[in-house]
């Protein structure tokens, strides 16, 4: 079993529907959760980072379930522009610099 | 603004040689990272840096080279032995690290460069 497993989609929804994906993590001791986006041959950046209570960040809200080991990431109001690939990461401790672990990223297109 | 900086931004190689892609970082970051990513598929580890002076193998060593002589700088060497060396490279950096400073800590994210694309003709 990977560590840290995505489902690559590709999911393709309509402009303003909301689509969630998750990422799910085998290693109780992950510690740090983040979303990254990665257009087309572009390097990745931060969408969010993902905390225990859950956070938002306008149509974008992140949540954690440490119980059953995943994370996920719900867009609202789908636009064009957020047709990208999502690429979850996840950190188990935060002293090493070895410890993390990206997933193999979720692809979104969103359609007109 | 701080960030990181690769260079160059696309490399032609031919078969045999040995290139060296630049990567430079001024967010006062200790950890440093070599990804390559291959159309379609997801972010492998070639090596990783924690420390000055101290780098270590990820899941993709073979045929290539590193070296952290100073904070700031990761470069990575592309050597003959590569087998398959047309990818696209990235290198990061994060802000875990030894020194306990608050500077270094940072949250764990990643900060990228805008990768190198490399091909062999």
């Amino acid at each position: 079993r990977k560590e840290v497993e995505q489902d690559p989609g590709p999911f393709n929804v309509p402009e303003g529907a909301t689509v969630a994906f998750n990422c799910t993590y085998s290693n109780s001791a992950s510690q740090s959760f983040f979303w990254y986006r990665q257009d087309c041959r572009k390097e990745p950046k931060l969408l969010m980072s993902v905390y225990s209570s859950g956070n938002e960040d306008g149509r974008f809200t992140a949540q954690l379930n440490r119980a059953s080991q995943y994370i996920s990431l719900l867009i609202r109001d789908s636009k064009l522009s957020d047709s990208a690939t999502y690429l979850c990461l996840v950190r188990i401790s935060s002293g090493s610099a070895r410890q993390l672990t990206f997933g193999s990223g979720t692809q979104l297109t969103v359609l007109p | 603004d701080g960030g990181i900086t690769q260079s160059p931004k696309y490399l032609f190689r031919k078969e045999g040689q040995n290139v060296t892609l630049s990567c430079e970082q001024n967010l006062n970051h200790d950890a440093m990272y070599w990804y390559r990513q291959d159309p379609g598929q997801g972010l492998r580890l070639i090596y990783y840096s924690q420390i000055v002076n101290d780098f270590q193998k990820g899941d993709i060593a073979e045929g290539y080279s590193v070296s952290r002589e100073k904070k700031e700088s990761f470069p990575l060497t592309v050597t003959s032995a590569q087998k398959n060396p047309t990818a696209f490279y990235l290198c990061a950096s994060s802000g875990v690290g030894v020194s306990g400073g608050a500077s270094s800590l940072g949250t764990g994210e990643l900060f990228f460069g805008e990768g190198s694309r490399l091909t062999v003709l």
